[in-house]
């Protein structure tokens, strides 16, 4: 069955530095990947996705992941972060049932301090 | 366009109460889901949706919770009846035909069962 697992719940970083969330997968294919973030009260946002090719793929706002089938993995960064990037980040993959629906994994709650 | 519009964005319940919640997907998507929401279990499918058919219907939620679609522009979630353990926030997502992985969600239904 495949899987989403986010190992950090919460990650602080000053405002101006990088930025890497991780997320791992486990599949036995090469799957779809997707980042999305939450806002505050707000529902969630699709940031970037991979289906497939360049491992490198860019989102907005200066986001973009690398996706690794080596490391199971599809971690995302940015290069300079702003304050208003302080969201909730998911990783996300079509489950084993079926590739049009997707199981998330719990989230890393970016904190920016300034 | 209109995005993915959920009503009521918070309702407050007795046990035992019944609630429906309510989805207005984005106009000519093809695919609706509802996800509940919790700072411990994360994101959890209840209900998928393609073409106004009943794709999933949420395994373990299949007892106390009933997802229709009327008609393809108005899905409802009905909760009955509710449970304290039902406190959550309700997501209700749409996507196009063809996206795979790329959903629109809404600002979500905050329901707290007393």
């Amino acid at each position: 069955a495949q899987s989403v697992t986010q190992p950090d719940a919460r990650v602080t970083v000053s405002e101006g530095a990088s930025l890497q969330l991780r997320c791992k997968y486990s599949s036995s294919v090469t799957p779809y990947l997707f980042w999305y973030v939450q806002y505050p009260r707000q529902g969630l946002q699709l940031l970037l996705k991979y289906y497939s090719g360049d491992p490198v793929v860019q989102g907005v706002n200066g986001f973009e992941a690398e996706f690794s089938k080596s490391n199971s993995s599809f971690h995302l960064r940015k290069a300079s972060v702003h304050w208003s990037d302080s969201a909730v980040y998911f990783c996300a993959a079509p489950w084993a049932g079926g590739a049009d629906r997707l199981t998330f994994g719990k989230g890393t709650q970016l904190i920016i301090q300034p | 366009d209109a995005g993915v519009t959920q009503t009521p964005r918070h309702e407050v319940a007795e046990k035992g109460q019944t609630i429906i919640l309510k989805c207005e997907p984005v106009s000519g998507h093809n695919d609706l889901f509802w996800y509940r929401q919790t700072k411990i279990q994360g994101l959890e499918l209840l209900s998928y949706f393609r073409s106004k058919s009943l794709m999933e219907d949420g395994g373990a939620f299949k007892d106390r919770f009933k997802a229709e679609m009327l008609n393809s522009s108005f899905s409802t979630l009905k909760i009955q009846p509710t449970e304290p353990k039902d406190s959550a926030v309700y997501l209700c997502a749409s996507s196009p035909r063809g996206a795979t992985g790329q959903l629109y969600f809404g600002e979500g239904s905050k329901l707290t069962v007393l």
